[in-house]
């Protein structure tokens, strides 16, 4: 079993859902999480950093952290056509080595 | 902030040749950078972690012969892919990370084909 399971869509939406991505993951002693959009043949972009559980906001996006449940989540608001891309979620520990473990990515499309 | 800038972003060559990656990050110093490999379609396949001054971590599978990475610089890191194959035709991004409490930021990846 892998230590971050992603749901692996694909997911079409229309213009202006809510769009709700979700991860799981096994380990308990990951500290700090992450969500990246990831666009076709382009690195991936940092969208939202979190190291508490709770919510965070940052315009169209709230990341959420249940750290008891081993659960996290993006969602979007009033998505647009230009959020279609691959959203991966990315997890770490606190340690030296400080690796990142992602998820296999959700690729997402919002038909106008 | 945060910018990280990979270069060359598209390369051909033919088979045998040696092909130089290079990764910066622009606007902060990078104690750690990473390589990956991404497949079509796929995730990332981390290949390897280097620290500034200190000999890559590479991941079981990745051969330390065959990709040469250099973090000679607090900005500055470079993957060698060296005799190239066929194979090795892939696309190859770097990330790099100011802290341990921060995150990675990706460069726009390279597209390496080899003929």
């Amino acid at each position: 079993q892998k230590e971050v399971e992603q749901d692996p869509g694909p997911l079409s939406v229309p213009e202006g859902a809510i769009v709700s991505l979700n991860c799981t993951y096994s380990n308990s002693a990951f500290q700090y999480f992450m969500w990246y959009r990831q666009y076709s043949r382009k690195g991936p972009e940092l969208l939202m950093y979190t190291y508490s559980s709770g919510n965070k906001e940052d315009g169209r996006f709230t990341a959420q952290v249940d750290k008891s449940s081993k659960y996290i989540s993006l969602f979007i608001r009033d998505s647009q056509p230009s959020d279609s891309a691959t959203y991966l979620c990315a997890m770490n520990l606190n340690t030296n080595a400080g690796k990142s473990t992602f998820g296999d990515g959700t690729t997402l499309t919002v038909k106008p | 902030g945060a910018v990280v800038s990979q270069h060359p972003s598209w390369v051909i060559c033919k088979s045998g040749t040696s092909v130089k990656i290079e990764c910066r990050s622009l606007d902060f110093q990078a104690t750690t950078m990473f390589w990956y490999r991404q497949f079509p379609k796929q995730s990332l396949m981390l290949m390897a972690t280097s620290n500034e001054g200190s000999k890559a971590t590479y991941e079981q599978g990745v051969e330390k012969d065959k990709f040469l990475i250099n973090h000679a610089s607090l900005t500055l890191s470079t993957l060698t892919v060296t005799s190239a194959h066929p194979e090795d035709s892939s696309f190859y991004i770097c990330s790099a990370r100011e802290s341990l409490s921060l995150p990675q930021h990706f460069g726009d990846g390279t597209r390496l084909s080899i003929l």
